[in-house]
Parts: structure tokens; sequence; C-alpha cells
């Protein structure tokens, strides 16, 4: 079965500098990974996700996710955060094919701290 | 274009009552499905549907029960509330691997 581990519950910053969340994905087949972000009391929105091709995605508010096979990793980076980046951001993977279904990590709560 | 439409916002309801969450969306995707949000646990699927009359279990359909009877609209039914169904849920819509979020339902069972 396909899982999703997003290696950080919480990740505080401050405001201007660089960030890293981390999620590492098991699949033995295809995958198709995903980062969605959840600002307060709303809605997930997609971030950015990989489907095939370069491996290096970007999202249009600065950040980007770089797909790994060998580390079966497919970390989100931002060189620079800012106080509206505050928000839980969720690691998904699905295996494609008939299945539509999305695996999700457990979240990664980014603060922005001035 | 409404995308995803969740109603109602927020619900309480008392142990034992049912309730039925409802999910729309408009853009003519095949597959829906419904997630429960629990602190410290990310979305859960619970059930989904693959096209009007197809709908098969997630990873945690007990104490729920759902239909897809046309494209456009995928229920969540409670059929008798219990605490640990407090939680946030959000249903999806999609076609092929990308998944679309309506802005959720807050439940409490008291």
């Amino acid at each position: 079965a396909q899982s999703v581990t997003q290696l950080d519950s919480q990740v505080p910053v401050f405001e201007e500098a660089p960030v890293e969340l981390r999620c590492n994905y098991s699949s033995s087949v295809s995958v198709y990974l995903f980062w969605y972000v959840q600002y307060p009391n709303q809605g997930l929105q997609l971030l950015l996700k990989y489907l095939s091709g370069s491996t290096l995605v970007e999202s249009i508010n600065g950040f980007e996710a770089e797909f790994n096979k060998s580390q079966t990793s497919f970390h989100l980076r931002k060189p620079s955060v800012h106080i509206s980046d505050t928000a839980e951001y969720f690691c998904g993977a699905n295996s494609g094919g008939s299945n539509y279904k999305l695996t999700f990590g457990k979240g990664t709560l980014l603060t922005v701290n001035p | 274009n409404a995308g995803v439409t969740q109603t109602p916002k927020f619900q309480v309801l008392k142990t034992g009552q049912s309730m039925t969450l409802q999910c729309a969306q408009d853009m003519n995707h095949e597959y829906m499905s419904w997630y429960r949000q629990d602190p410290g646990m990310g979305l859960r699927l619970i059930h989904y549907s693959v096209g009007a009359g197809i709908t098969d279990q997630g990873e945690v359909p007990n104490g729920y029960n759902v239909s897809r009877s046309t494209t456009e609209d995928f229920p969540l039914r409670l059929l008798s509330a219990a605490p640990s169904q407090t939680s946030v849920y959000f249903c999806a819509s999609g076609f092929s691997v990308e998944a679309f979020f309506g802005q959720g339902t807050r439940l409490t069972v008291v």
C-alpha cells in the first residue's frame, strides 16, 4: 500500500528565512505527487504537482519541489518566506491509472514569525 | 464556475442524530471523494466514487454512507452520529490525478 510521510509536524521560521518541508513516499509503481496548502479555516488548495517530465516543479508564489526517485522524496522549498505563507502543508501521492485515490501525509504546520 | 460546494459549513449534532453533508461540483468530474481531517492525523479517505452509481470504501468508512445518483452530487450520510465523528469533513472532486477541494464542514457531535 502506498504511504506518504511528512517528517516534520511543525516548522517555525523567521520571515525571509529559507524553509524546507520534507516528504517521503513509498511506492513500487509510478507515482504522481502533490503539495497542497491549507490556510486557517479554509479548504485545501493545490500548490504544485509532479506528473512527469522535469523533476523540479514550481508554484506561482515562489515554492518549488523536487522529485527524487532514488530517495523517494518530494521536499518542498522556498528561499525566502513571508508571514502570509503561514499555513498547513500536505504532501499527497496518487499511483495513477484507474486509481484516483490520493494518499496524504499528516501535514506540516509552517509558522512564519516576524 | 463554483467548483466544489459543501453545505453546511458548521453543524452541531447530538449523539444518535442523523444528517447528510452535501457536496456538489460543477466541473463534470468523474471522481469524487470524502475525507475527514483530525488534528495530527492528516486527511483520511472515507468513501469515494468513480462515477454515477459507483461508490467504494476508503480508509475509515464505518458510520458513514454515500450514494452517487448524478455526476454533480455526492452526499455523505451519518446514520447515527457519535462523538468520534467530530471532525472537519472535506469533499473533493477530480479528473485524472488532480483533486479540487471544498471549503469543509466542521461537525461537532455532543
